[in-house]
């Protein structure tokens, strides 16, 4: 079946630019997850959502980042006015429920800022 | 706060020899555990997961893992590995709170050699 889908895989952006990328939960999971997998580290949590509901977003390292969900199913991370330090994987995940249920993971956005 | 820590950054194993990635954590209450698997330019694969019960716990891919409430680990272990394991692996622990957000230990990364 379908699994989690982000896009773009890769995205090149200049200092200052703004992005968006896109994540695409499994059909039905109620919650979904976005994390940044910096090169060789392990992915940090960023925001996450039960349906269109923001519930926690202490993970989103400034004001520059902004997420939404407003129909509780597709999700778009946005980073504006990009810096170098941005530059990491980006990673979306999406569940079934609120327990404990394995997170499905997409294949992650490559975000480069130059 | 919820954390884990997994000691070595690289395990090197001859393919046919047995494998184990460490992980320890440090949390408040009983600990939900997980491992994930990563392959190169992919998101993150669940493998297995603790949650309460018998202290071996077996998942994907013939992985188990073992739960050691006095040393606080939960090395992940297989009898014998393949080089098609060589990947990146991650133990998280469940953050408190009513869902399921996770929390990454930095990743190890495994070789299986022929």
């Amino acid at each position: 079946g379908a699994g989690v889908s982000q896009s773009p895989r890769y995205k090149v952006a200049k200092r200052g630019q703004d992005v968006a990328l896109r994540c695409d939960p499994i059909s039905g999971h109620v919650s979904l997850f976005w994390y940044q997998q910096a090169l060789g580290q392990g992915p940090e949590f960023l925001t996450y959502f039960q349906n269109e509901a923001q519930l926690d977003k202490s993970g989103l390292p400034s004001d520059r980042f902004f997420a939404e969900r407003p129909e509780g199913s597709v999700s778009t991370l946005k980073i504006q006015r990009t810096q170098q330090e941005d530059s990491a994987v980006y990673l979306c995940a999406s569940t079934a429920d609120r327990g404990n249920s394995p997170l499905h993971f997409g294949n992650g956005t490559r975000l480069t800022v130059t | 706060a919820q954390s884990v820590a997994q000691p070595e950054d690289q395990v090197n194993v001859a393919e046919g020899n047995p494998l184990t990635v460490k992980c320890t954590y440090s949390v408040s209450g009983n600990p939900y555990l997980f491992w994930y698997v990563q392959y190169p330019n992919r998101g993150l694969q669940f493998l297995l997961k603790y949650i309460t019960g018998d202290n071996l716990v077996k998942g994907s891919y013939g992985f188990e893992a073992e739960f050691n409430k006095s040393q606080t680990s939960f090395h992940l272990k297989k009898p014998s590995a393949l080089v098609s394991d060589s990947a990146l692996y991650f133990c998280a622990v469940r953050d408190r709170g009513g869902y399921n957000k996770l929390i990454f230990g930095a990743g190890t990364r495994l070789a299986v050699h022929p």
